[in-house]
């Protein structure tokens, strides 16, 4: 069974400040993972795709990474801003099945204070 | 270009009940799945559809049926609804048969069982 972790579980953090969220899963066996922010009471939206073959993809001020070997992704946000403030969540699909289930972490929530 | 849609927006029911949600997907998807999340946690898979039948089911029980038509929108029905319903019923859709690209999400339906 394909579990995914998402530390830390809420983060407060000043205007400006750099910072990392951190997505880590059993089964090295993915093919993509995919970071999305949730507002609340909101659907998601898709931030970036990593496929199994890439390390990283990068969109504005967000950077992902994944490491299959070690069983991480980690999302970087640069000069965070308050309007950053959102639940973000990390997903993780493998083959076979349907082979685009996305397995979720329970995400983090992010508080970015003016 | 519209994204995924979802109907309706917000729904309230009493135990016993039946439920239809519905979702339009993304113009040139033809892959549905559907999700569910309990307040504070990360989304669950219900079902995927692709080409009109259903690929794979999650951990849920058989008062969970869905349906996918010709024109790729679907519906989620929920037989006789448990308290524990209660949750954001999220649909996402995606491209082709192996979903290597983005799932992109609906704004869900928050389903409340009294």
């Amino acid at each position: 069974k394909q579990e995914v972790t998402q530390i830390p579980a809420a983060l407060s953090v000043p205007e400006g400040e750099n910072l990392v969220l951190n997505c880590s899963f059993t089964d090295s066996a993915i093919y993509n993972l995919q970071w999305f922010r949730q507002d609340p009471g909101k659907g998601l939206t898709s931030l970036l795709l990593i496929q199994s073959s890439q390390r990283e993809q990068t969109s504005g001020r967000l950077n992902a990474s994944l490491d299959k070997s070690s069983g991480r992704s980690t999302l970087y946000i640069a000069a965070s801003q308050p309007g950053d403030s959102a639940t973000y969540l990390c997903a993780g699909a493998r083959r076979g099945g349907a082979t685009n289930k996305l397995i979720f972490g329970t995400g983090t929530l992010l508080a970015v204070q003016p | 270009d519209a994204g995924v849609t979802q109907s309706p927006t917000h729904l309230i029911k009493t135990r016993g009940q039946q439920v239809t949600l519905r979702c339009s997907p993304k113009s040139g998807h033809d892959t549905v799945s559907w999700y569910q999340q309990a307040l504070g946690q990360g989304p669950q898979f219900i079902f995927q559809y692709y080409e009109e039948e259903e690929r794979q089911r999650g951990n849920f029980p058989d008062r969970f049926s869905g349906h996918q038509f010709p024109n790729y929108s679907s519906e989620l029905n929920v037989n006789a609804l448990l308290l524990g319903d209660s949750a954001l019923y999220l649909c996402a859709s995606s491209f082709g048969e192996w979903g290597i690209d983005t799932q992109y999400f609906g704004p869900g339906t928050r389903l409340t069982v009294l």
